[in-house]
């Protein structure tokens, strides 16, 4: 099974500011990754496929980058409604599908 | 526009049976593999079952083998996740999703997920 470990747990930033977050992977995905992002009371919403490409709809300031096991989601410049929780996903070696624990972006 | 709408979920006793339901609209469903994640209150996303785009092909994570069965109607545009003898740990609110690939000569499953349905809350509880 493909473990995916997300960090930090928790990343406290104001708006207007940089977010990096990271998904490490037990062995390689190559570049089979997604993130996804959820709001309170929302379903999770697809925003990066294959490691860097941008889901339909996603504004610029999303972008993905890595390959193999280390994996970066960067929000340029957080805007209020970018305080989320954001899942990183892989399905290149499964059963089991996995995501990882989650990364929550709150306002500091 | 594509929208999945999952429905079935409620409360039950442990040991007892529930089937959700995920009716697909606004692209072609037979083109595309499905599949169940679910998420526990407060807990993160956790994959359920996956089936293929003819039905012919599933897999299911451990703790609900021989217990759950998903399905699909293609002809009802419908997924389905048949659920026998619920326990707690099954409490949590399922979702079904969209493949984002339709599936290839030689590819029955796709990588990601790119339409979620509103999720259904199953709830174990004596």
């Amino acid at each position: 099974e493909i473990v995916l470990i997300q960090s930090p747990a928790t990343l406290s930033l104001s708006p207007g500011e940089r977010a990096t977050l990271s998904c490490r992977a037990s062995q390689s995905v190559s570049s089979y990754l997604a993130w996804y992002q959820q709001k309170p009371g929302q379903a999770p919403r697809l925003l990066i496929y294959g490691a860097s490409n941008r889901a339909t709809g996603i504004p610029a300031r999303f972008s993905g980058s890595g390959s193999g096991t280390d994996f970066t989601l960067t929000i340029s410049s957080l805007e209020p409604e970018d305080f989320a929780v954001y899942y990183c996903q892989q399905r290149t070696n499964w059963p089991p599908l996995t995501f990882g624990g989650g990364t929550k972006v709150e306002i500091k | 526009e594509v929208q999945l709408l999952d429905s079935g979920g409620g409360l039950v006793q442990p040991g007892g049976s529930l089937r959700l339901s995920c009716a697909a609209s606004g692209f072609t469903f037979n083109n595309y593999a499905m599949t169940w994640v679910r998420q526990a209150p407060g807990k993160g996303l956790e994959w359920v079952s996956s089936i293929s785009s003819s039905g012919g092909n599933t897999y299911y994570t451990d703790s609900i083998k021989g217990r759950f069965t998903i399905s699909r109607d293609n002809s009802k545009n419908t997924l389905y996740l048949q659920m026998n003898n619920l326990r707690a740990e099954d409490t949590a609110l399922y979702y079904c999703a969209k493949d984002r690939d339709p599936v290839g000569p030689t590819r029955f499953f796709g990588y990601y997920f790119d339409y979620w349905g509103q999720g259904t809350l199953v709830t174990v509880s004596s």
